[in-house]
């Protein structure tokens, strides 16, 4: 089934630790993209990538990093994670040509950090 | 600074009719979408408007003013299977998707 993956599910995590999420699709969708999800929040864009070898940062990049080393995979790490990264992280894609672009989104990986 | 404005919940009765609106204040419009996302899951595109007006899909429509800075969502005939968050999200002038922090749809038989 075409569509995005994200792993792992759910993690908790020690401060001070580090994590990557992994996000990996299918769809060979040019643009990648990486949000956070807080209660009483909009999703809010930590980074981006509108085709491989490139990235940007989005509303809140700090204390994250990624990488685009090819078209289906889009790794967020957390270099050392702080508890106000609690979160849902949701992944997602889109065909970069002209028109809606909408977003295909993973099923979310839950970050809990201690 | 940009800004999307949601009720943050809201009761409908099934088989009813209900209206979700959004207003929003952005660099710039280039298109406005909606997404519905059940408790825990991934949110799924559901409508997208850049023109003024009406577009209907089913039991679904959404409305736009670019004039208003405002939208809604309609759903008809409401089904238990329709309560979930609904997301507004506006596409500013730099092509960015701002987010409302969504509406959650509680349906009640």
């Amino acid at each position: 089934i075409a569509g995005i993956t994200q792993a792992p599910t759910s993690q908790i995590l020690a401060a001070g630790r580090r994590m990557t999420l992994r996000c990996t699709q299918d769809m060979r969708h040019n643009a990648m993209y990486w949000y956070r999800q807080d209660l009483g929040l909009g999703l809010r864009l930590i980074h981006y990538s509108n085709t491989a070898g490139t990235t940007g940062k989005g509303e809140v990049p700090d204390g994250y990093s990624v990488s685009r080393a090819n078209t289906d995979d889009f790794p967020l790490t957390l270099a050392s994670a702080v508890p106000s990264q609690t979160s849902v992280y949701f992944c997602a894609s889109s065909d970069s040509g002209a028109g809606a672009n909408v977003l295909t989104f993973g099923a979310g990986s839950r970050l809990t950090v201690l | 600074g940009q800004n999307i404005d949601q009720p943050t919940e809201m009761t409908a009765t099934e088989g009813a009719i209900v209206q979700i609106n959004c207003t929003y204040q952005t660099s710039g419009f280039n298109g406005l979408f909606w997404y519905q996302q059940h408790a825990g899951e991934a949110p799924t595109f559901l409508s997208y408007n850049v023109l003024d007006g009406l577009e209907e899909k089913g039991r679904f429509s959404s409305f736009l003013s670019r004039s208003k800075g405002y939208s809604y969502l309609l759903l008809k005939e409401l089904q238990m299977k329709d309560s979930a968050s609904y997301l507004c999200a506006v596409r500013d002038s730099n092509y960015q998707l701002i987010w409302g922090a969504g509406t959650k749809l509680i349906i009640k038989p």
